[in-house]
C-alpha cells in the first residue's frame, strides 16, 4: 500500500526566504510522484512531477523537488518566497500508472511581508 | 480546470436527503475520480472509474455510490446525506493535455449537510 507524509501542516517564511515543504512516501513499486498546489476557493493545480529520469525535477513558478530514492522523499523547494506563494501544497504519489493517487494531508504555506 | 465541469459548486442540505454530484469532462478520459477534500486528511479517494459502468471503490466509500452511463459524465450519490458528509467534492479526471500520468481536478463543490 502507498502512503505520503508531510511533516509540517503548516509553514512560515519570510518573504524572500527559502521554501522547503517536506514529503516522505511509501510504495512498493517505483513511485510517480506529484506536487500539487491549490489556493483559496481553488482546485488543485499541477506544480511538477516526477516519472522517471532526472531526479530533480523543476516545476512551474519557480518550484523544483528532488526524488531520493534512498531517503523515500521527494521535498519541494523554492528559493525565494513570494507573497503569492501562500496557499496550501499537497504531495501525492501514484504506483507506476496503477489506480490510485495517494495524497498526504497538505502544507499550508503562510509568506510574511 | 479546463475540461472539467462540477455541479453544483454550492449546494447546503439536511440530513437524510439523497444529493447527486455531477462531474462532467469534455476530453474523453478513462479514467475518473471522486475525492473528499476534509483539514487535516487532505484528499481520500471514495470512488473512481475506468470505463462506462466500471467503477470501484476507493478509502472512504462507505455512504456513497457512483454511476457512469457515458464516458463524458460521473456521477456521486449520497443515498441518504449525513453530517459527516459536509466536505468539499473534487472530481478528477487521469490525464492532461498530453496525457500524461497526472490527476487534473475540477474547481470543486461544496456540500453542507445540516
Amino acid at each position: 500500500a502507498q502512503s505520503v507524509t508531510q511533516l509540517g501542516s503548516h509553514v512560515s517564511v519570510s518573504e524572500g526566504a527559502l521554501v522547503l515543504l517536506r514529503c516522505n512516501y511509501s510504495s512498493s513499486v517505483p513511485p510517480y510522484l506529484f506536487w500539487y498546489v491549490q489556493y483559496p476557493n481553488q482546485g488543485l493545480q499541477l506544480l511538477l512531477k516526477y516519472t522517471t529520469g532526472a531526479t530533480l525535477v523543476k516545476g512551474i513558478n519557480g518550484f523544483e523537488a528532488e526524488f531520493k530514492k534512498s531517503e523515500t522523499s521527494f521535498h519541494l523547494t523554492k528559493p525565494s518566497a513570494h507573497m503569492s506563494d501562500a496557499a496550501e501544497y499537497f504531495c501525492a504519489v501514484n504506483d507506476n500508472y496503477g489506480q490510485n493517487f495517494v495524497f498526504g494531508p497538505g502544507t499550508r504555506l503562510s509568506v510574511l511581508p | 480546470d479546463a475540461g472539467i465541469t462540477q455541479s453544483p459548486r454550492h449546494k447546503v442540505t439536511e440530513t437524510g436527503t439523497p444529493v447527486t454530484l455531477r462531474c462532467h469532462q469534455t476530453e474523453n478520459h478513462r479514467y475518473m475520480y471522486w475525492y473528499r477534500q476534509d483539514p487535516g486528511h487532505g484528499l481520500r479517494l471514495i470512488h473512481y472509474s475506468y470505463g462506462v459502468k466500471d467503477t470501484d471503490k476507493g478509502e472512504v466509500s462507505d455512504g456513497y455510490s457512483v454511476s457512469r452511463s457515458k464516458t463524458e459524465d460521473f456521477l456521486l450519490t449520497l443515498e441518504s446525506a449525513t453530517s459527516s458528509q459536509t466536505s468539499v467534492y473534487f472530481c478528477a479526471i487521469r490525464g492532461d493535455l498530453s496525457g500524461a500520468n497526472v490527476l487534473t481536478f475540477g474547481a470543486g463543490s461544496r456540500l453542507t449537510v445540516l
